[in-house]
Order: C-alpha cells, then sequence, then structure tokens
C-alpha cells in the first residue's frame, strides 16, 4: 500500500458546526503532516507530527485541533470555523521528516 | 532563509513544443529537491527527488535536473494530459518543514 487515504473528499460545515478530516497511511511512515492549500497557492504547512508527536504548529488558531491515535492514523478536528478557512487540506506522510512525502487527495472543505 | 522560487509562474505550449521549467533554491543544506504535479482539487503527485548536483532522472517525458542552486523541469514534445501545475519543494535545513515554490501552471494545447 503506498497511498495516503483521506476521508471525507468534500466536506461543506456551518460555523457552528463540529466535523473531522481524517488521514491514514499504511507504508510504515513515521511523519505525518496537515497542509492548507488554497486555489493557486502552495501548500501552507498547518502541523507537523514525528513519531505520533506533534514536532511543529505553524501558529494555527485553535480552531484546528489536530489528533494522531497512533502511527497509521491523523487526524484534523474542526470547530467554529470562518468562511476564509475554506480550502483544500492536504495530508502527507514521510519516513522521517524531510524525506520522501507522500500526499493524500485532499479534503475540499467549504464553510458557509 | 531558506527560500524556493519558480518560473515562469504559467507556461502556454503547444502540442509537441518542448520546454522547461526552473527552480531556484536557497537553503543551508540541502537534503533533496522533490518535483511534484498537481492536478485541480487533487493533492500533490510525486514524481522525482534529486540529492545532489548532476543529478538526473526521466520518467516519460519528463526530465528533471539538479545544479547547486537550480533545478529544471525539461518537457519534451508534452501532450495536453501533462496540463497541471509543477511544484518544487526543499525540506527545511534546520526545522522539519518542506518549503514549496509558488509552482508553473503549465497547459498544452493540441
Amino acid at each position: 500500500d503506498t497511498e495516503v487515504t483521506q476521508t471525507p473528499k468534500h466536506l461543506v460545515m456551518g460555523m457552528t458546526n463540529k466535523k473531522s478530516l481524517k488521514c491514514e497511511q499504511h507504508m510504515g511512515h513515521r511523519a505525518m503532516y496537515w497542509y492548507k492549500q488554497k486555489a493557486k497557492k502552495p501548500p501552507e504547512l498547518m502541523f507537523v507530527y514525528s513519531y505520533e508527536k506533534l514536532s511543529i504548529n505553524e501558529s494555527v488558531p485553535s480552531r484546528f485541533s489536530p489528533e494522531c491515535p497512533n502511527s497509521s492514523l491523523l487526524n484534523l478536528h474542526l470547530h467554529a470555523l470562518q468562511p476564509e478557512d475554506s480550502a483544500l487540506y492536504l495530508c502527507a506522510s514521510s519516513q522521517e521528516v524531510g524525506y520522501g512525502y507522500t500526499f493524500g487527495s485532499g479534503t475540499r472543505l467549504t464553510v458557509v | 532563509e531558506d527560500q524556493v522560487t519558480q518560473s515562469p509562474e504559467a507556461l502556454r505550449l503547444q502540442e509537441g513544443e518542448s520546454s522547461s521549467l526552473n527552480c531556484s533554491y536557497t537553503v543551508s543544506g540541502l537534503r533533496g529537491l522533490f518535483w511534484y504535479r498537481q492536478d485541480p482539487g487533487k493533492g500533490p503527485e510525486f514524481l522525482f527527488t534529486l540529492y545532489s548536483a548532476g543529478e538526473e532522472k526521466e520518467k516519460e517525458r519528463l526530465k528533471a535536473t539538479l545544479t547547486k542552486k537550480e533545478s529544471f523541469l525539461h518537457i519534451t514534445a508534452p501532450k495536453p494530459e501533462d496540463s497541471a501545475t509543477y511544484l518544487c519543494a526543499v525540506p527545511s535545513y534546520n526545522t522539519d518543514k518542506l518549503i514549496f515554490g509558488t509552482g508553473t501552471r503549465l497547459q498544452v494545447f493540441p
């Protein structure tokens, strides 16, 4: 299995909703990442997990809450989002931090 | 400061018209340079990793090369299905970050 699987593919949520994005990989990678991408812009790093511990939080607002339950799973919990948070959210993994990133196909999030 | 710059921002080619995309980088110590292809609404798809100056890698109509300051992605006889945004990225030397360039949007017309 050489894939990073993200669910759901599309999500529409209201500003008062709570939802979660899920990411799964079975490549034995020990680093996992959340990126946010706006249209016609490169991906922007949000969080890095290394060996299931949060190693980077790029000053992301607290309405985004990451969780790494085990080495294969990464969640992003969403609460009280704003319309400007609408974007493509990408999960990625790598064997170690800094090497061979594999990206998932993303979750298209729309906040209404 | 670690930095990645791509040019041109956009490129329109006729089918079969070969060209090159540029990625210039500034990083304290290169731990690899990655090329990705991204289709609209999809995640980046890994193409190549280059680790040292002089290294070259090929895949179908694409060839990536690396010097001490830049990388080129050469596209030979492109087809419309090569239309996508091409991103290059380097790992930051001191942190766990992957630094992306702003990408080149390639359109190939029949």
